[in-house]
């Protein structure tokens, strides 16, 4: 099974950058996910980690160490707009997603 | 269609009452999965299926189960509900690449009373 743990709130003034840690323990692992998800919305997906290292997409970046099961999401130049859940989830080799519970960001004027 | 749909938004339903959750995606996604989203608990995987013909299971399957007749549809049900089962149920579907994501429907939101 997967063990996947994230912080459940965090609180940014527009404008700044927010890490967001993810720690997993697996059985499998095939990849390593971050999604977006607005209240009332569906998860939509951010990015992708496979290989160690920073992947880097506009505003958003993901870094990924296998070695020690940990990645984060990098939220730079806040906006109102990205006040939301993120969420971390953990590929096995059946392509099958484990979901940690979620970080709610708040983003403040 | 464009994309990956659920019927219907939002019920409410009586304890006991059998129930079927429907899902639609036009994408041709081999692969397709049945979530549950609780508050504090993230989502869950119920039900999911690599191939049309085939189904296992996921986290939490009991008290529900799958179909996957064609490659575009897999309804997830409820046999007999219970008020356990209330929850926010999204479907998903994805393709067989490794660099394949996972894309959700809109969700359906249950209620068992």
């Amino acid at each position: 099974g997967q063990n996947i743990d994230q912080p459940t709130e965090m609180t940014a003034t527009e404008g700044a950058i927010v890490q967001i840690n993810c720690t997993y323990q697996t059985s499998g692992f095939n990849g390593l996910f971050w999604y977006q998800q607005h209240a009332g919305e569906a998860p939509t997906f951010l990015s992708y980690n496979v290989l160690d290292g920073l992947e880097e997409k506009g505003r958003f970046s993901s870094f990924l160490s296998r070695s020690k099961g940990y990645s984060y999401l990098l939220l730079k130049e806040l906006q109102m707009k990205d006040s939301a859940s993120y969420l971390c989830a953990v590929r096995d080799g059946d392509y099958k997603l484990s979901f940690g519970a979620g970080t709610t960001v708040t983003v403040r004027a | 269609i464009a994309g990956i749909t659920q019927a219907p938004t939002s019920q409410i339903l009586a304890a006991g009452r059998r129930m079927t959750l429907r899902c639609t995606q036009d994408m041709r996604h081999n692969a397709m999965y049945w979530y549950r989203q609780d508050l504090g608990l993230g989502l869950r995987l119920i039900h999911y299926s690599n191939t049309a013909g085939t189904t296992g299971k996921g986290e939490v399957p009991d008290g529900y189960s799958v179909s996957r007749a064609n490659t575009d549809d897999f309804p997830l049900t409820l046999a007999s509900a219970v008020p356990s089962q209330t929850s926010v149920y999204f479907c998903a579907s994805g393709g067989s690449h490794d660099t394949d994501t996972q894309y959700f429907g809109p969700g359906t939101r249950l209620t068992v009373l």
